[in-house]
C-alpha cells in the first residue's frame, strides 16, 4: 500500500522567509511523488514530480524537493516565501500511472 | 492547448436525486481519473477509465459510476444522492502511453452541494 503523511496541517512563514512543507511516504514499490498546490477555489496545479530520476526535483515558482530514500521523505522548499504562495499544498504517491494518492494537505500562511 | 475542462461549475440537488458530471481531457490524453474532495481534505480516488473501460477502482460505492466515450471524454454519475455526496469533484486527465504516465492534469472540478 501506498501512502503519505503530511507532518504539518498548517505552516506560517513571513514574506521573504524559506518555506519547508514536510511530507514523508509509505510505499512498497519505487514510487512516483508529486507536490501539487491548491489556489483558493482554483484547481490543483502540478509543482514538481519525481521519477526515480534525479533525487533533488526542481519545479514551478521556485519550490524544490529532495528525495530521501532512507529517511522515506520528499520535503518541499522554497528559499523565499512570496505573498502569492499562499495555498493549500498537497503532498501526494503513485505507481504505474493509477490512483493518486493524496496527504491531507498543508496550508501555507504567508505574512507581511 | 486547453487543459482539462469540466461541466456544470457548480450543481445543486436533493437528497435521493441522480447526478451526471461531464469532463474533456487535455488533448492527446487518453485517461481520465475521478477524484472526490470533501471540504478541508485532499483528494481521495474514485476511478480511472482507459479504453472505455474502468481500469481502477478506489473505496466508492456502486453509487458512482462511470463512462468514457470514443473521444476519451467521460462522465460521472452519482445516484441517490447523500448529503455526505457534498464535494468538489475533480477530474483529471493523462497519457497511458507515455513515460511520464504517472503526471496527471486537473480540471477546476465542479462544486456539487446536496441539500
Amino acid at each position: 500500500a501506498q501512502s503519505v503523511t503530511q507532518l504539518d496541517s498548517h505552516v506560517s512563514v513571513s514574506e521573504g522567509t524559506p518555506v519547508l512543507l514536510r511530507c514523508n511516504y509509505s510505499s512498497s514499490y519505487s514510487p512516483s511523488l508529486f507536490w501539487y498546490v491548491q489556489h483558493p477555489n482554483k484547481g490543483l496545479q502540478l509543482l514538481l514530480k519525481y521519477t526515480s530520476a534525479a533525487t533533488l526535483v526542481k519545479g514551478i515558482n521556485g519550490f524544490e524537493a529532495e528525495f530521501k530514500k532512507s529517511e522515506t521523505s520528499f520535503h518541499l522548499t522554497k528559499p523565499s516565501a512570496h505573498m502569492s504562495d499562499a495555498a493549500e499544498y498537497f503532498c501526494v504517491v503513485s505507481h504505474s500511472g493509477y490512483a493518486l494518492n493524496f496527504g491531507k494537505g498543508t496550508s501555507l500562511l504567508v505574512t507581511p | 492547448d486547453a487543459g482539462v475542462t469540466q461541466s456544470p461549475t457548480h450543481l445543486i440537488k436533493t437528497r435521493g436525486q441522480q447526478v451526471t458530471l461531464r469532463c474533456s481531457p487535455k488533448s492527446g490524453h487518453d485517461t481520465v481519473s475521478w477524484y472526490q474532495q470533501a471540504l478541508g481534505q485532499g483528494p481521495q480516488f474514485i476511478f480511472q477509465y482507459y479504453e472505455e473501460e474502468e481500469r481502477q477502482r478506489g473505496n466508492f460505492p456502486d453509487r458512482f459510476s462511470g463512462h468514457q466515450f470514443p473521444n476519451y471524454s467521460s462522465e460521472l454519475n452519482v445516484n441517490a444522492l447523500l448529503l455526505g455526496d457534498s464535494a468538489l469533484y475533480l477530474c483529471a486527465s493523462s497519457l497511458l502511453a507515455s513515460p511520464a504516465t504517472d503526471t496527471q492534469y486537473f480540471g477546476p472540478g465542479t462544486r456539487l452541494t446536496v441539500l
